[in-house]
């Protein structure tokens, strides 16, 4: 149990287009996700927490206008990269909680991001 | 700030040998431990974690790991390490702070390599 996924597990696209990466939880429901951020061989960064049906809570340094998180279901949230740069290249990770209050964190797979 | 800092940035170790990793976290009050693990390639999955009880905690493949209170630690531990656990390592802690659900804080990690 426990299953998170996102899709697409890898993207390439061109600078300046957006891109959206999903988020599931597949056998339960999440009542919070996260966003995390990791470049290679560094630490997984935080880059927001959604809660369904309310706004996300980005951390500090996150532009909220570039990474849209909308949260929109207990088992669907979604990444959209908006105006990408070849910056924006990274591997993205999401993660899920359920509702048993135990605060452990499910990850997804990734998403591999490459932007021209 | 909540921080986590693991020591090693970088451990080799020959198969059969001990495998100790050091992770410690800033006060905080109460936390739930954890320590994921990240082969190659793949996803971030779940070692073993700590939230109340016996402070040592037993996960898979062998490892374990000991909370420690009074040194704000909880370090991961292998008797015998293979070729096979080679893979970058993860402390996170959550910090139980109200209104802030699972944020996990991570540490900077460690990468295993285990010559064979």
């Amino acid at each position: 149990g426990a299953v998170v996924s996102q899709h697409p597990s890898r993207v390439i696209c061109k600078s300046g287009t957006s891109v959206k990466i999903e988020c599931r939880s597949l056998d339960f429901q999440a009542t919070t996700m996260f966003w995390y951020r990791q470049f290679p061989k560094q630490s997984l960064m935080l880059m927001a927490t959604s809660n369904e049906g309310s706004k996300a809570t980005y951390e500090q340094g996150v532009e909220k206008d570039k990474f849209l998180i909308n949260h929109a279901s207990l088992t669907l949230s979604t990444l959209t990269v908006t105006s990408a740069h070849p910056e924006d290249s990274s591997f993205y990770i999401c993660s899920a909680t359920d509702d048993r209050g135990t605060y452990e964190q499910y990850f997804g797979p990734g998403t591999r991001l490459t932007v021209t | 700030a909540q921080s986590v800092s693991q020591h090693n940035h970088h451990v080799i170790l020959s198969e059969a040998a001990s495998l100790e990793l050091g992770c410690n976290y800033s006060y905080g009050g109460t936390v739930n431990l954890f320590w994921y693990v990240q082969y190659p390639g793949q996803h971030l999955q779940l070692l073993l974690k700590y939230f109340s009880g016996d402070p040592l905690v037993k996960g898979i493949k062998g490892f374990e790991a000991e909370f420690i209170k009074s040194k704000f630690s909880f370090n991961l531990r292998k008797p015998s390490v293979q070729w096979s656990d080679t893979a970058e390592y993860f402390c996170a802690v959550n910090y139980m702070i109200y209104n802030q659900g699972g944020k996990l804080i991570f540490g900077q990690g460690t990468e295993l390599s285990v010559k064979p």
